[in-house]
């Protein structure tokens, strides 16, 4: 069965990075683009982009450009995306989907705060 | 960015019973390729969204036909019909014929 398992809850500091990943099984990883996105409280669902997993090309929605970035792993299925210059804005459950969004990961928790 | 925008809020039924939930565009969801992109989604407390609808009235897998969707254009309906205990959590719509992908703001459905 499809299943998108991401990685686990993270806490940042202001300014810092952080990279979480989504590791496909299931399905044929290369047949289905990866897309990202953000839950907030306050925003509701918000998307941030996908990857091209077999050619590795980026669409990103133009909010989170320079805020994400999205790569890819082919060999162990398993699609990262980076969040830079963390704010307490960022602070959200963000999930990874399979490209139409018919199957989600479990989301990851990112805490940013000092 | 194209605007999706559900009514109600939220919404408390009994068991058993049958409820709508409206979602609008702001824009036609129409494409070029003549397809409507449209989806609904369930969150249930605790988890991830889970695809129940798409394309305005086509059943994921394995999603129970209490559950229809219709509608075209900017007009779209998610009816939910002998509700159980299992369909409690937010709806969400989303539209997919534009990028980026939106989302509206969730119905939340209660027991009564």
């Amino acid at each position: 069965q499809v299943q998108l398992q991401q990685s686990g809850a993270e806490l940042a500091k202001p300014g810092s990075s952080v990279k979480i990943s989504c590791k496909a099984s299931g399905y044929t990883f290369t047949s289905y683009y990866i897309s990202w996105i953000k839950q907030t409280t306050g925003q509701g669902l918000e998307y941030i982009g996908y990857i091209n997993t077999g050619s590795g090309g980026t669409n990103y929605n133009e909010k989170f450009k320079g805020k994400a970035t999205l790569t890819v792993d082919k060999s162990s299925s398993t699609a990262f995306m980076q969040l830079s210059s963390l704010t307490p804005d960022d602070s959200a459950v963000y999930y990874c989907a399979r490209s139409t969004l018919d199957y989600w990961g479990q989301g990851v928790m990112v805490t940013v705060s000092s | 960015d194209v605007v999706m925008t559900q009514t109600p809020v939220s919404l408390s039924v009994s068991l058993g019973g049958q409820v709508s939930i409206s979602c609008r565009s702001s824009q036609s969801l129409v494409h070029n390729n003549g397809n409507t992109y449209l989806s609904w989604y369930l969150q249930k407390p605790g988890q991830s969204p889970q695809l129940l609808i798409y394309k305005v009235s086509n059943r994921f897998s394995g999603i129970s036909d209490r559950f229809s969707g219709s509608g075209s254009g900017t007009d779209f309906t998610l009816k939910i019909s002998r509700v159980e205990p299992d369909d409690l959590g937010v709806y969400y719509c989303g539209q997919g014929t534009q990028y980026p992908y939106t989302f509206g703001a969730g119905t939340k459905l209660e027991l009564k």
